[in-house]
């Protein structure tokens, strides 16, 4: 199976100022048609999951432009340019490279 | 609307059966691979179980092996989750999601399911 990790698993900021979370795998996500199988998913109190960012750099439709994915193979960043308010929730990286489709531990943003 | 409505949780004694039900709407169901992921009260999302858009592949998380199994109405626009011999360790809220290219997009609001005598 492959492990994702992520860091730091908790991550309080202060609005306006930016945000980081690293995701590494511990095997390439490199799939066959060149893209990496590697998402980031938001997930608020008491909500479903929301997908933010697909094939670690594109953002999913309707995702405000302050979020960015960057990284390929095993590495991997979310970044929030800006942090607001609504952006306090629990943030997943999922690599869909291969079954079983696994989860980091998730990282909590939480606001100052 | 695009859409995904889970049911079917409830209380279920150890050893029980349950069968959840996913709803599908506003897009062609049959065109799309399937998911169930499953989130335990205070911990992280896992992945279940996935099916081909023809239903002719399923996989499944090596804990639910031989317990559950998943399945697909394109006709009715259903996904399903046989649910077997449940544990205490199956409890959870469950999500179905719509999946493309490995993103899953579309998740429908959970249905709970709790095993305990």
């Amino acid at each position: 199976d492959i492990v994702m990790t992520q860091s730091p698993l908790s991550l309080p900021v202060t609005p306006g100022e930016p945000a980081s979370i690293s995701c590494r795998s511990s095997q390439s996500l490199l799939h066959s048609n060149g893209y990496n199988r590697l998402g980031w998913y938001l997930q608020k109190a008491g909500q479903s999951p929301q997908l933010l960012i697909y094939s670690a750099s594109n953002r999913a439709s309707g995702v405000p432009d302050r979020f960015s994915g960057s990284g390929s193979g095993t590495d991997f960043t979310l970044k929030i340019s800006r942090v607001e308010a609504e952006d306090v929730g629990v943030y997943y990286c999922m690599q869909a490279l291969q079954t079983p489709i696994t989860f980091g531990q998730g990282t909590r943003l939480e606001i100052k | 609307e695009v859409q995904l409505v889970e049911s079917g949780g409830g209380l279920v004694q150890p050893g029980g059966s349950l069968r959840l039900s996913c709803a599908a709407s506003g897009f062609t169901f049959s065109n799309y691979w399937m998911s169930w992921f499953r989130q335990a009260p205070g911990k992280g999302l896992e992945w279940v179980a996935n099916i081909k858009p023809d239903g002719g592949e399923k996989n499944y998380v090596d804990s639910v092996k031989g317990r559950f199994t998943i399945s697909r109405d394109n006709a009715k626009n259903s996904l399903s989750l046989q649910m077997n011999s449940l544990r205490a360790e199956d409890s959870a809220v469950y999500y179905c999601a719509r999946s493309s290219g490995g993103a899953f997009e579309i998740w429908g609001q959970g249905t709970v399911v709790t095993v305990s005598s």
